[in-house]
C-alpha cells in the first residue's frame, strides 16, 4: 500500500505569516497533485508536479517535488484569510492505474 | 453539465437500510471515480470507471457496496444494509480519460451520509 503522511495535521496561523505543509512517502509517484478543499465542496486542483525537484508557483503558493518523487511540500507566502481550508496531496500510482492516494490532509485556518 | 453533481447532498438513514448515491458526471468524461471522506480521515479510493466498466473495485470495503455506471454517463453507488461505520461524505470524481499522466479529476460536492 502506497501510504502519503501530511503534516501538519492541523495550522493555525496568523494573517500574513508564512507556512509551510509537508507531504512525505516511501514510496515513488508518478506525480504528485494538491488540493485545496473548502468545507461542504469536493476538493478542487491547485497544481500536478511530476518532475523530480520540480517547482511550481501560482501566485503566492509554491509548490516543490522531491528529487526522488517520495515527497512534496507546499509553502505559502503572506498568508491570506482566503487560504483558509483543508490541503489534501495525492500521488498517482506507479502501476499504470493512474490511481491517486490521498493524504489525510492538513487543516488550514488563516485569523485575521 | 459544467460541473460534477451529485444527489442527494444530506442523506440520514437508518442501520440495515439501502442507500443510492447518484453521480453526473462532466459530459464527455470517460473515466469516473467514487471516493469516501471519513472524519479525520483522507479521500479513500472506493471504485474506478472507464466508461460502463469497472477495472479496478480494489477500494470498495465490502460485499455491502456495489456500483454501476450506465451510458458511460450517471453512475450509481449503492450500500446496501448500511452500517454506522459506513457514516461519511461519498465523493465523486470524473476526468477525461483516466489514462493519461497527470490528468485533471473534477470533484462533485460530495453527498454527506449519516447512519444512525
Amino acid at each position: 500500500t502506497q501510504l502519503l503522511e501530511q503534516s501538519p495535521q492541523f495550522l493555525s496561523i496568523q494573517e500574513g505569516e508564512n507556512l509551510t505543509v509537508y507531504c512525505n512517502s516511501s514510496s515513488v509517484f508518478s506525480s504528485l497533485q494538491w488540493y485545496r478543499q473548502e468545507p461542504g465542496e469536493g476538493p478542487v486542483l491547485l497544481v500536478t508536479v511530476v518532475t523530480g525537484g520540480e517547482v511550481k508557483k501560482l501566485k503566492r503558493l509554491t509548490f516543490q517535488f522531491g528529487d526522488a518523487r517520495k515527497d512534496s511540500s507546499l509553502h505559502i507566502t503572506a498568508a491570506q484569510t482566503g487560504d483558509t481550508g483543508l490541503y489534501l496531496c495525492a500521488g498517482e500510482r506507479m502501476d499504470g492505474s493512474y490511481q491517486l492516494t490521498f493524504g489525510k490532509g492538513t487543516k488550514l485556518s488563516v485569523i485575521p | 453539465g459544467a460541473g460534477v453533481s451529485q444527489s442527494p447532498s444530506n442523506k440520514v438513514t437508518e442501520k440495515g437500510k439501502d442507500v443510492e448515491l447518484r453521480c453526473d458526471p462532466i459530459s464527455g468524461h470517460t473515466a469516473l471515480y467514487w471516493y469516501r471522506q471519513s472524519l479525520g480521515q483522507g479521500l479513500e479510493f472506493l471504485i474506478y470507471f472507464q466508461g460502463n466498466s469497472a477495472p479496478d473495485k480494489s477500494g470498495l470495503p465490502s460485499d455491502r457496496f456495489s456500483a454501476e455506471r450506465t451510458g458511460g454517463s450517471v453512475s450509481t453507488l449503492t450500500i446496501q444494509r448500511t452500517q454506522q461505520e459506513d457514516s461519511a461524505v461519498y465523493l465523486c470524481a470524473s476526468s477525461l480519460s483516466g489514462t493519461d499522466l497527470d490528468e485533471t479529476q473534477y470533484f462533485g460536492p460530495g453527498t454527506r451520509l449519516l447512519v444512525l
